[in-house]
């Protein structure tokens, strides 16, 4: 099964509105951390956001938070007032275990976002 | 520059030919990670090390793939006799190595096999 799963391969968004990227993950860790991160055409993996899973609110981050419902395993991206500039592909990833002492991640196979002026 | 720096950007090689690229983290973090991004996916883990020890190694790390770390600094990854299935990105990125850290990212050197 895949670990994280992110199912809009796509998405477009109008300037100035809000969006939701999604992103379901599954492990049977009790201890986890699930991260955003952003790559645009130059190649940089950008880091946005996180979310711990023993964290009581979800994160924000400026203009991004997560939507982290821990029953459903999903933890969505929400950017609010989008800008011509968050154009590029969006990666959800996982660090599970309290016994991964090297903190190595796992990624989601991304989604495009494209934001229309 | 502070961030995390990986050269060539790009590489072009014919197959069976040996190719090395090189990767110097931000200079206070003491972990160093290496991924590697097929087009139309998310990275995947290769290694990483803490300081000069290399603690974790992938499956993807077949025989041919190499890495090191001396005096815990920059890292190399190198390749022998490449195979066109390794075209790829290889990213690196670094980190201070706590449990909830983001790693910061370079740029990636983007290897073409012909």
């Amino acid at each position: 099964a895949q670990k994280i799963t992110q199912t809009q391969p796509g998405m477009f968004v109008q300037e100035k509105e809000a969006v939701t990227l999604d992103c379901t993950y599954d492990t049977s860790d009790p201890s986890y951390g699930l991260f955003w991160y952003k790559q645009p055409s130059s190649g940089e993996m950008i880091f946005l956001i996180y979310q711990g899973s023993y964290d009581q609110q979800n994160a924000t981050e400026g203009r991004y938070s997560l939507n982290f419902q821990k029953a459903r395993k999903s933890a969505n991206l929400v950017i609010s007032a989008s800008q011509l500039g968050d154009s590029a592909m969006y990666f959800c990833a996982m660090r599970e275990g309290i016994n991964n002492a090297g903190n190595m991640l796992t990624f989601g196979g991304g989604t495009r976002l494209m934001v229309k002026p | 520059d502070t961030g995390v720096s990986q050269n060539p950007r790009h590489k072009i090689t014919k197959r069976g030919q040996n190719v090395t690229f090189r990767c110097d983290p931000i200079s206070e973090h003491n972990r160093l990670y290496w991924y590697r991004q097929t087009l139309g996916q998310g990275p995947e883990f290769l290694t990483y090390f803490q300081n000069e020890a290399q603690l974790e190694k992938s499956r993807l790390l077949s025989d041919r793939f190499s890495a090191e770390r001396p005096k815990g600094s920059f890292s190399t990854l190198e390749i022998q006799r490449t195979e066109q299935g390794d075209s790829a990105m290889y990213l690196c990125a670094s980190s201070f190595g706590q449990s909830n850290e983001k790693l910061f990212f370079g740029s990636g050197t983007q290897l073409s096999v012909l």
